[in-house]
């Protein structure tokens, strides 16, 4: 049974362009959660989504940023117009979506190091 | 001022020692994840608790919602024990996680 997976597990972009990261969550799971960890900070909660729909988006910036999890298909955080301060390790996690919210056990994904030149 | 506060932030120990991470918090919670971040910085989720005390292998975690407190502990600790632990409280809205900033861990042979 695969973990989850992230890919790209690292990706480099230019000032201004977009950053698509996506995550494929473990076997049976239909809840991720996206976190963002900045260089020497801790972890911060982004968004948690469900299958077709976003449950707590509270943690996303208001601005370029943007998260999917389609009927089919890996979950896609999307940032448009990266700008420097965006260079930070992006982790999602998976859960099966059986238990009360964010009271489930969480699967890490192995991040995507995003780097903005 | 963060919501979850862990301590010590950085901790050196001996291997075999037995050792305690705390983490405290300020919101009313239903839930509390412990989570370890390797060097690597792959994550593992090691609990999540709302009461109580769980154990698994050497790790044991224990809270006390009244005192807003969360301790988790590592018996016979060894060089591979070493890594980030960070603590996430699950607020009683149910929203989101709020993260404690992390407790660096170092087991010396």
């Amino acid at each position: 049974n695969a973990g989850v997976m992230q890919n790209p597990r690292h990706l480099v972009r230019r000032r201004g362009q977009e950053a698509r990261l996506r995550c494929s969550p473990m076997k049976g799971h239909s809840h991720v959660y996206w976190y963002r960890q900045l260089p020497e900070e801790g972890l911060k909660f982004m968004v948690y989504l469900q299958k077709e729909n976003i449950i707590d988006e509270s943690g996303m910036p208001k601005e370029r940023f943007s998260a999917e999890f389609p009927k089919e298909g890996p979950s896609i955080l999307r940032i448009q117009q990266v700008v420097r301060g965006d260079s930070a390790a992006y982790f999602c996690a998976s859960s099966p979506g059986l238990a009360v919210l964010y009271q489930e056990t969480q699967y890490f994904g192995p991040g995507t190091r995003l780097l903005v030149l | 001022k963060n919501e979850v506060e862990q301590s010590p932030q950085n901790l050196t120990a001996q291997e075999g020692e037995f050792i305690t991470i705390n983490c405290s918090y300020s919101v009313g919670i239903s839930a509390l994840h412990w989570l370890q971040q390797h060097p690597g910085g792959g994550i593992v989720s090691l609990f999540m608790l709302s009461s109580g005390k769980k154990k698994h292998g050497r790790l044991i975690a224990t809270i006390n919602i009244q005192e807003k407190h969360s301790s988790l502990h590592i018996t016979a600790s060894h060089p591979r024990d070493s890594a980030v632990y960070i603590c996430a409280a699950v607020p009683n809205t149910g929203n989101q996680f709020y993260f404690g900033t992390g407790t660096s861990l170092t087991v010396i042979p």
